[in-house]
């Protein structure tokens, strides 16, 4: 399987209500990143998190880091229908060259 | 404002027919990549360029070549496309160095369509 998985593959709530996503890999990273994708475009960066990091906050968003489980979650609080897109995560195993993504959470925020 | 423009949003193109997709960058970011995005499936890297060094992935098909002429310009070259190269092509950069934060910034993509 792949560096950077991520459960769920899709989820639909509604709006006002959190969404919680997460990503597992499996070799030690540099640092963990969360792109958004809207439908047919290019992927936007949310936020970086450094191996060192337990917790980062950015806006509605917040990402831990558990190294340990070589896992990370993002939370995205009172969702609203705009962040309807997909999600993915991506790691950085030696700082200054690639990202290898995660096959992507498809989130839905009905009105 | 500085960003990542690809061009153009939407190829077609013929079973075998060469095509080139391009890539321009306003922000001076010294790493340049070429990913391909398939339905549903995540970004794969195919290459990047650190200034003018070529990376190409192990598993990048030889069908597939880059061009980075200067800082600003990277093309993607699919000498012989075939249907399994339908996808969405996308471009991204970054600033590398020391002390610089990881970010990849990307284009909007080129969706490319084999006939």
């Amino acid at each position: 399987s792949q560096q950077g998985e991520e459960d769920p593959q899709a989820l639909s709530i509604q709006e006002g209500e959190n969404a919680t996503m997460n990503c597992s890999y499996k070799t030690s990273i540099n640092n963990l990143q969360w792109y958004r994708q809207n439908s047919g475009r290019g992927l936007v960066h949310l936020i970086l998190i450094r191996s060192n990091e337990r917790e980062k906050h950015s806006g509605r968003l917040r990402v831990t880091l558990d190294t340990s489980k070589k896992s990370s979650s993002l939370l995205i609080t009172a969702s609203r229908a705009a962040d309807t897109a997909s999600y993915f995560c991506a790691t950085d195993q030696t700082s200054g060259s690639r990202l290898t993504f995660g096959e992507g959470t498809q989130l839905t925020v009905n009105p | 404002d500085a960003m990542v423009i690809q061009n153009p949003r939407y190829q077609v193109t013929q079973f075998g027919k060469p095509v080139t997709l391009s890539c321009s960058q306003t922000l001076n970011h010294n790493v340049m990549y070429w990913y391909q995005q398939k339905s549903s499936q995540a970004p794969k890297l195919l290459f990047h360029y650190y200034d003018k060094d070529f990376n190409n992935e192990a598993d990048t098909p030889d069908n597939f070549q880059s061009r980075r002429p200067n800082t600003s310009f990277c093309f993607l070259d699919i000498r012989s496309p075939g249907l399994g190269d339908a996808a969405m092509y996308l471009c991204a950069t970054k600033l590398w160095g020391r002390g610089l934060t990881d970010t990849q910034y990307f284009g909007p993509g080129t969706r490319l369509t084999v006939l």
